[in-house]
């Protein structure tokens, strides 16, 4: 069972916008939906983006999401401190006909 | 909401049941995942069960050692853990997962924390 790619860290100043990628393959992230959650410290993780591009209710439009073949990528912006966070992508997998779910590494993100 | 609990220290090769309850939805409705995380560390999904329970998936490293189960009259979900080894260890989260055909992990639990020690 394989994990999905993700940067160690990423880091920007308020007000600025960050990217996070997110990296797998045809039988994760190319055949299925993307979905994206942050943790706050401390903090059980909390779920943004689902279906590679829909907010849940109540999360800011500074946060979006897109897909383009075996990639993902969430996009912050306006950044500001609160965001500082872990961040990472999930999605299922159908590798060798075992359906699994499978996250990213996580991505550490801070606010500079 | 969900609410874990069972979490505790055991010695490898021993076993644990970890419990889920919910509360505040039709919990029969919903398919459910079990999700651990080693502090410091990054999420590691384990298991998922169909909302009727007669679907079941494990990670490799758990499969033949974990089984998750479901009582629907009580919401509850289970998570039986035998053989524990070290690398077991963590805080375990249970998770909601979205319904109607959307993909995602819509609500989670706080996570009761397992540790295999000797």
């Amino acid at each position: 069972q394989r994990v999905l790619t993700q940067p160690p860290s990423v880091s920007a100043a308020p007000g600025q916008r960050v990217t996070i990628s997110c990296s797998g393959y045809k039988s994760n992230i190319g055949d299925n939906y993307v979905s994206w959650y942050q943790q706050l410290p401390g903090t059980a993780p909390k779920l943004l983006i689902y279906d590679n591009y829909k907010r849940l209710s109540g999360i800011s439009d500074r946060f979006s999401g897109s897909k383009s073949g075996t990639s993902a990528t969430l996009t912050i912006s306006a950044l500001q401190t609160a965001d500082e966070a872990d961040y990472y992508c999930a999605t299922w997998d159908n590798y060798l006909n075992a359906p699994h779910w499978v996250f990213g590494g996580g991505t550490k993100l801070t606010v500079l | 909401q969900l609410v874990e609990s069972g979490g505790s220290l055991v010695q490898p090769g021993g076993s644990l049941r970890l419990s889920c309850a919910g509360s505040g939805f039709n919990f029969g409705d919903y398919e459910m995942n079990w999700v651990r995380q080693v502090p410091g560390k990054g999420l590691e999904w384990v298991a998922h069960i169909s909302a009727r329970g007669n679907v079941k998936y494990y990670v490799d490293s758990v499969k033949g050692r974990f089984i998750i189960s479901r009582d629907n009259a009580q919401r509850l979900l289970l998570l039986d853990m035998n053989g524990l080894r070290d690398e077991d260890s963590g805080l375990y989260y249970c998770a909601r997962d979205l319904i109607g055909g959307d993909y995602g992990m819509g609500l989670w639990g706080h996570g009761t924390t397992v540790s295999v020690s000797s």
